[in-house]
């Protein structure tokens, strides 16, 4: 069974356009992340969650926003799609307890035309 | 604020060769440390970990490494490298706080060639 499942793998869109990627894990963690990497394969924190506290990253634009319906999922909202927004996206999850493993999905390429 | 060095962005090694990979860290505190790996077009797994203990940690296929705390490095260490460890190489500091933000800070990469 896949931990943090992302979806989709791959989206291509237009700019200006509006797109969700979704984020679920099965392993009953409490603290899930959103991580971009760029080009350059750097990658950088954009948000974390737990038990309904959201940290962002002040770097993140607004156009960003995530979504946590329940504890298993953080869905990533972006609007207004910019051409540098194009970036593989990774979800991460950690367990309770302060266990510092992190577990990551298997990405989403992002490419805005 | 922590920080993560890398300083070859890309490395070259014969098949068969050994293999250090450098990570120097910037923390306040005991670091957590971790090397990740990601093959192309994949997400990134987790090699090895350091918490506390023994300095020198054996991770998955092979890999192992060792905290330095006086010279603040971490490298990730193999004796004989395989054609199937070409990838790009993240090490990260973990910063867990249990109430503020937390998370990993990663390095930007390095970029593993194996050569015939």
């Amino acid at each position: 069974d896949t931990a943090v499942s992302q979806t989709p793998k791959y989206l291509v869109t237009q700019m200006g356009n509006d797109k969700s990627i979704k984020c679920e894990q099965n392993l009953g963690h409490d603290t899930m992340y959103w991580y971009k990497q760029d080009s350059k394969k750097f990658l950088k924190i954009m948000f974390s969650y737990n038990n309904k506290e959201l940290i962002i990253n002040e770097t993140v634009p607004n156009r960003f926003s995530p979504k946590s319906p329940d504890k298993a999922h953080l869905n990533l909202h972006i609007n207004s799609l910019e051409l540098g927004d194009s970036a593989v996206y990774f979800c991460a999850s950690r367990a309770p307890g302060g266990g510092e493993k992190l577990f990551f999905g298997s990405g989403t390429q992002l490419s805005v035309l | 604020a922590q920080s993560v060095t890398q300083p070859d962005i890309h490395i070259t090694v014969s098949e068969g060769a050994s293999l250090e990979l450098r990570c120097n860290y910037s923390y306040g505190a005991t670091p957590y440390l971790f090397w990740y790996v990601q093959s192309p077009g994949q997400g990134l797994q987790l090699l090895l970990k350091y918490f506390s203990g023994d300095t020198l940690v054996q991770g998955i296929k092979g890999f192992e490494a060792e905290f330095k705390r006086s010279q603040s490095s971490f490298n990730l260490r193999k004796p004989s490298v395989h054609w199937s460890d070409a990838a790009e190489y993240f090490c990260a500091v973990g910063y867990f706080s249990g109430g503020g933000a937390d998370g990993l800070t990663f390095g930007k990469g390095t970029h593993l060639i194996i050569q015939p």
